[in-house]
C-alpha cells in the first residue's frame, strides 16, 4: 500500500532562517506531488506541484521553492523566512493516471518567531 | 481569483440531522470533485468523490451531488454524528494535475 512521509510535524525558525521541509512517498512509482499551506483561518492554498523529477510548477509567488530530487521524494525550502510563511503546510500525492484522488501527509505546522 | 468557492465558513447541525455543505466553482474545464475531511494539525483525509459525468455518488452516510449547469456541488451527510464535526473541504481538477481546494466550512454536530 501506499504511504506518504512528511516531517517535522512542528517547527518553530526565527525570522530570516532558511527553511527545508521534506516528504517522501511509499509504494508508488512517478507519482504527481504537491506543496499546500494552510494559513491561520484560511482554506488550502497550492504552492507548488511536479509531474516528475525536476520538473516543478509555481502556482503563487512567494518566499519559497520547491525541488523533486527523486522520484518519490518532495522537498520545500526558503533561503530566508519571513512572518508570512508561518501555517500548516501539507505534501499531498496523485497517481500520475489522472484523475485521482488527492493524499494528503500529516503536516508540519511552522511558526516563524 | 477563488475558482473553488465555500460560502458557509461554517455550520451547526444536530445530531442525527441531515448535514448540507455547500461549494461552487467557476472553471468550466473541471471535471472530477472531492470532498475531504479535516481535524486541526492533521491532513486532510478524503471522503468521497464525482465525476462530472454523473451527477450523484453515495458512500454510506455521505452523498454528493453535482448540478454542472449552476456549477455547484454539495456534499449530505445522513445522519450526522458528533465525529463528523470537523472542517470541509471541496476541490476541484480537469483539464490540468492541479487540485483546487475551496476555503472550507466548519461543521459542529451537536449532540
Amino acid at each position: 500500500s501506499q504511504t506518504i512521509h512528511q516531517w517535522p510535524a512542528t517547527l518553530v525558525q526565527p525570522v530570516g532562517s532558511p527553511l527545508s521541509l521534506e516528504c517522501t512517498v511509499e509504494g508508488t512509482s512517478n507519482p504527481n506531488l504537491y506543496w499546500y499551506r494552510q494559513a491561520a483561518g484560511r482554506g488550502l492554498q497550492l504552492l507548488f506541484y511536479s509531474v516528475g523529477i525536476g520538473q516543478i510548477s509555481s502556482e503563487v509567488p512567494q518566499n519559497l521553492s520547491a525541488s523533486r530530487p527523486q522520484d518519490r521524494q518532495f522537498i520545500l525550502s526558503s533561503k530566508k523566512l519571513l512572518l508570512s510563511d508561518s501555517g500548516f503546510y501539507l505534501c499531498a500525492w496523485s497517481d500520475r493516471r489522472g484523475n485521482e484522488k488527492l493524499f494528503f501527509g500529516s503536516g508540519t505546522q511552522l511558526s516563524v518567531l | 481569483d477563488q475558482q473553488v468557492k465555500q460560502n458557509s465558513p461554517s455550520l451547526s447541525v444536530q445530531e442525527g440531522r441531515i448535514s448540507i455543505l455547500n461549494c461552487d466553482y467557476t472553471n468550466s474545464m473541471f471535471d472530477y470533485f472531492l470532498w475531504y475531511k479535516k481535524y486541526p494539525a492533521e491532513g486532510p483525509t478524503f471522503l468521497i468523490s464525482i465525476s462530472s459525468i454523473k451527477d450523484k455518488n453515495e458512500d454510506g452516510r455521505f452523498t454528493v451531488f453535482l448540478n454542472k449547469s449552476a456549477k455547484h456541488l454539495s456534499l449530505h451527510i445522513v445522519p450526522s454524528q458528533p465525529g463528523d464535526s470537523a472542517v470541509y473541504f471541496c476541490a476541484a481538477s480537469g483539464g490540468t494535475y492541479k487540485y483546487i481546494f475551496g476555503t472550507g466550512t466548519r461543521l459542529k454536530v451537536l449532540a
